[in-house]
């Protein structure tokens, strides 16, 4: 089984319907990272959370919202999703100096 | 603010020979680490090599290897004897000591020619 689990794999939606990404982990990881990955433009932090209590915005967090549920679990959220938000994402997990795991991504086309 | 770059969007090697992937960054930290990731066509992201800062010594993964020069901010990936599973985008990325979020470049395709 997989240490960074995201679910869905892949999905479709329209225009203004509200989407969560779910990611999971076993790593038993504290700090855990959602990214975004556009073509040619590399990945892009949204949001991260250094432990349950903590979460801190990214660099591009404008549209998004998360939940951090459990040590092994943080979800990500498009309240009303929009075409431009048509991407690759990414959760990722890390113990504090450690480096990332990441999921094997979400791909999300917004119609 | 912490930037990378990696100035060749798509490179070419041919099979069994070496090629070096460019990456430069600009930091005014002295602690930080720097990393070079690689997505395959599956699309999983893969840690090919971690270089801690304060070591002047270049990190070596197999066939892969660093460039590591600190004052120049520069930091150069090598594959050697190239194979057709090395074709992926390869990614540059620099984090804070302590602070673990990540910034990536924009990447670098590698295409492995037979």
């Amino acid at each position: 089984d997989a240490d960074v689990t995201q679910t869905p794999r892949n999905r479709i939606t329209k225009t203004g319907k509200r989407i969560m990404l779910e990611c999971s982990q076993t790593k038993g990881h504290d700090r855990m990272y959602w990214y975004r990955q556009d073509p040619g433009l590399g990945l892009r932090l949204i949001y991260y959370s250094f432990d349950v209590k903590d979460i801190n915005k990214g660099e591009i967090s404008d549209g998004y919202s998360v939940s951090r549920q459990a040590q092994a679990k943080f979800s990500l959220s498009l309240e009303s999703a929009i075409p431009n938000q048509t991407a690759l994402y990414f959760c990722a997990t890390s113990d504090r100096f450690q480096p990332q795991h990441f999921g094997d991504g979400t791909r999300l086309s917004i119609l | 603010a912490q930037t990378v770059t990696q100035s060749q969007p798509e490179m070419s090697v041919q099979e069994a020979e070496t090629v070096t992937l460019s990456c430069t960054y600009d930091t005014s930290e002295s602690d930080y680490y720097l990393f070079w990731y690689k997505q395959p066509p599956s699309r999983q992201m893969i840690l090919v090599i971690r270089q801690e800062a304060y070591k002047q010594q270049n990190a070596t993964e197999n066939r892969f290897s660093v460039n590591f020069q600190k004052a120049a901010k520069s930091f150069s990936l090598k594959i050697s004897d190239s194979q057709l599973g090395d074709a992926a985008m390869y990614f540059c990325a620099y984090s804070l000591h302590g602070d673990d979020k990540i910034i990536f470049g924009k990447g670098t395709r590698l295409h492995i020619l037979p």
